[in-house]
């Protein structure tokens, strides 16, 4: 089975602009959960889709958004970027049942000047 | 509010040890805790799962504990090797609502 892929890999952005990353997720997964990393904070939930609903969500503001598509690939956009938003973006998958494990993508390395 | 603590300093082991890393909660029950690993410039990788009815649960060289309760739980590594040098992190479900929680993990060294 292929594994989560994310893309881009790699971003730099200016502030002001706005940015859409992309999540695949693994075959027959119905669960894609969106994580912003940065050093010394550890992962921070943004929010989380099943089956295309929105099902949960961190304390983000509403500059971060995203949707999942019928075949269960996500997206997550970030609007009017800001330099604090410099992070490992990361996505994780899961059949989305409870007592799941979560399987990670590589991330996206997004770098706001 | 929900608060995980892990050791935020590294964990320095000499190779052939036993590596135990904490992983403290406060605040509420989780009916599951996790382990990842990640290394720099990945995503983290799924160890273990352990349910709050169970002690214990391992894994080849891993073993996990689960005390509801101190509210803890212990991560150890038996015969530690160089290739163990990663950061750990721990997650607890939050309100069987499908969402972790996370620990912002321990970085542990493994000296040969």
């Amino acid at each position: 089975k292929a594994g989560v892929t994310q893309t881009p890999r790699y971003l730099i952005k200016t502030r002001g602009q706005q940015v859409t990353l992309s999540c695949s997720p693994i075959s027959g997964h119905r669960s894609v959960s969106w994580y912003q990393q940065t050093p010394g904070q550890g992962l921070q939930f943004l929010f989380e889709y099943f089956s295309e609903t929105q099902r949960n969500k961190g304390n983000f503001p509403g500059r971060f958004s995203g949707r999942q598509f019928s075949n269960s690939r996500s997206e997550m956009n970030v609007s009017t970027l800001e330099l604090g938003d410099s992070a490992l973006y990361l996505c994780a998958s899961s059949p989305g049942t409870l007592y799941n494990e979560q399987f990670f993508g590589p991330g996206t390395r997004l770098t706001v000047l | 509010s929900q608060k995980i603590e892990q050791n935020s300093e590294a964990l320095n082991i000499q190779e052939g040890k036993t590596a135990t890393l904490t992983c403290n909660y406060t605040n509420y029950s989780p009916a599951y805790l996790q382990w990842y690993r990640q290394d720099p410039g990945r995503g983290p990788v799924f160890l273990l799962l352990i349910r709050e009815n169970e002690k214990e649960k391992r894994k080849e060289r891993l073993k996990v504990t689960f005390d509801t309760t101190l509210k803890q739980s212990l991560f150890h590594i038996t015969a530690s090797q160089p290739a163990d040098s990663a950061t750990y992190l721990c997650a607890l479900e939050l309100d069987s609502n499908y969402q972790l929680i996370w620990g912002a993990g321990t970085k542990l060294i493994i000296k040969p």
